[in-house]
């Protein structure tokens, strides 16, 4: 399967600051997801992503297909963007639930 | 917006006792969930998808015995582990799977602590 490689492993960030997160892949993917699960274990779907670029209020997210990654963007962050961020990539054909996170980015903000 | 709703929340039980966690969709129906187990500090791992009206499919290395899953209703799908032991402890969330006309997405449960001791 494909295999998905998340950096960095931590962040730590002071409240206002923004950043970027990056997720690259071993091979092409056709359905791409951001995910958000915060400090209480809630997972939230932040965006599906399988190319171009979308943006939700502070976060931004663009995957390059054809180069086989996807970036999210934080701007301006809080301490509720606190928790681990989670990408996800399927190749074609596969189940669009059936997900294999990879190991996250844990981002701490802090006040 | 869609809700799962995952229960119990929390749950400690003695080695060799059966638990079960209910997966619901509130809002719409589900033909599709998953089960995941998350160990402390590491990613997601599938369990199993849950079919409704089918038997489920299981991960490679997932014990179909030890973690049996029930999807009886569009809205409901749920997770036994039966004869649970220590290692067994883990977080363990749902997902339910939602098509239409509002587009495909992916809502969580919010996760069941399980501590068997």
């Amino acid at each position: 399967g494909i295999q998905v490689e998340q950096s960095p492993p931590d962040l730590i960030l002071q409240e206002g600051a923004n950043s970027t997160l990056r997720c690259n892949f071993s091979d092409s993917v056709n359905n791409l997801q951001w995910f958000h699960q915060n400090p209480w274990g809630q997972l939230i779907n932040l965006f599906y992503i399988p190319s171009g670029t979308k943006q939700n209020g502070r976060l931004s997210a663009t995957t390059v297909a054809t180069e086989r990654y996807s970036l999210l963007y934080i701007s301006s962050s809080q301490t509720t963007d606190s928790g681990v961020y989670f990408c996800d990539g399927r190749a074609g054909g596969t189940s669009y639930g059936k997900l294999t996170f990879g190991q996250g980015t844990i981002l701490t903000v802090h006040p | 917006g869609a809700v799962v709703s995952q229960h119990p929340s929390r749950v400690i039980c003695k080695s060799g006792t059966s638990v079960k966690i209910e997966c619901r969709s509130l809002d719409f129906q589900a033909t599709t969930m998953f089960w995941y187990r998350q160990f402390p500090k590491q990613s997601l791992m599938l369990m199993a998808t849950s079919n409704e009206g089918s038997k489920a499919t299981y991960e490679q290395g997932v014990e179909k015995d030890k973690f049996l899953i029930n999807h009886a209703s569009l809205t409901l799908s749920t997770l036994t582990v039966t004869s649970a032991h220590p290692e067994d402890s883990s977080f363990y969330i749902c997902s339910a799977y939602r098509s239409g006309t509002y587009g495909e997405k992916l809502f969580f449960g919010s996760g069941t602590q399980l501590s068997v001791l």
